[in-house]
């Protein structure tokens, strides 16, 4: 079965912890993305990588950090400098059109509901 | 800064009724457009996607119409269903940009 994973499916941090979100594809896809969604709210993109080794920054980096060691793996990093980081945070991957050079649909994860105690 | 501009907020319909979404986007270079579903707690799902070359795409119950001279595009839910009250999200590549979401009720 292929697909994206991420774990755990809820995840609860004490003031002052940094925590891991893990995010896992099986698709072979090149570019893999973490967004962050507030209740009632849209998607806000928070870093996205299109190679192994290399990221960018999306509209909202500041308190997260990634790592892309592995084409299959993107975790995301809450450190304690994100101040409000309860959300549900969505992982989603995409493949590159060679047509094109862009990327077209993107697939997302179950995601993963992180609360702040 | 908001690239693609998604309304209404949220919509009610009644069953058997049609559901319309409306999008539109400022950056010309946008050549894919796909929507997704989310349901709550869940994590969206491509529902159906679109390029500028053609005006139309049906799958199902779903159309959706494409304006590019307007550039405008929008999702129609054809005899919509309780079962397909959920967000909807359009959205516009490259530079991966997602409208603001619009939640959708179908009252049975």
């Amino acid at each position: 079965d292929g697909g994206i994973t991420q774990s755990p499916k809820y995840l609860f941090r004490k003031e002052g912890q940094n925590v891991t979100l893990s995010c896992e594809q099986n698709l072979n896809h090149d570019a893999m993305y973490w967004y962050r969604q507030d209740p009632g709210q849209g998607l806000r993109l928070i870093y996205y990588s299109q190679i192994v080794n290399d990221f960018q920054k999306g509209d909202i980096a500041e308190g997260y950090s990634v790592s892309r060691e592995k084409k299959e793996s993107f975790p995301l990093t809450v450190t304690s400098a994100q101040k409000n980081p309860t959300a549900f945070y969505l992982c989603a991957s995409s493949l590159r059109d060679r047509g094109r050079g862009f990327y077209n649909e993107q697939f997302f994860g179950p995601g993963t509901r992180l609360t702040v105690l | 800064q908001q690239q693609v501009k998604q309304s209404p907020q949220s919509l009610i319909v009644q069953k058997g009724g049609i559901s319309i979404i409306n999008c539109a986007y400022e950056n010309t270079a946008f050549d894919y457009f796909p929507w997704y579903q989310q349901f709550p707690g869940k994590g969206p799902a491509l529902l159906i996607a679109i390029r500028p070359d053609v005006s139309e795409k049906k799958e199902g119950r779903f159309t959706i119409s494409f304006n590019k001279s307007a550039k405008q595009f929008s999702l129609h839910i054809m005899d919509s269903q309780p079962g397909d009250s959920a967000t909807y999200f359009c959205a516009a590549t490259p530079d991966v940009r997602f409208g603001a979401g619009t939640r959708l009720t179908v009252k049975p």
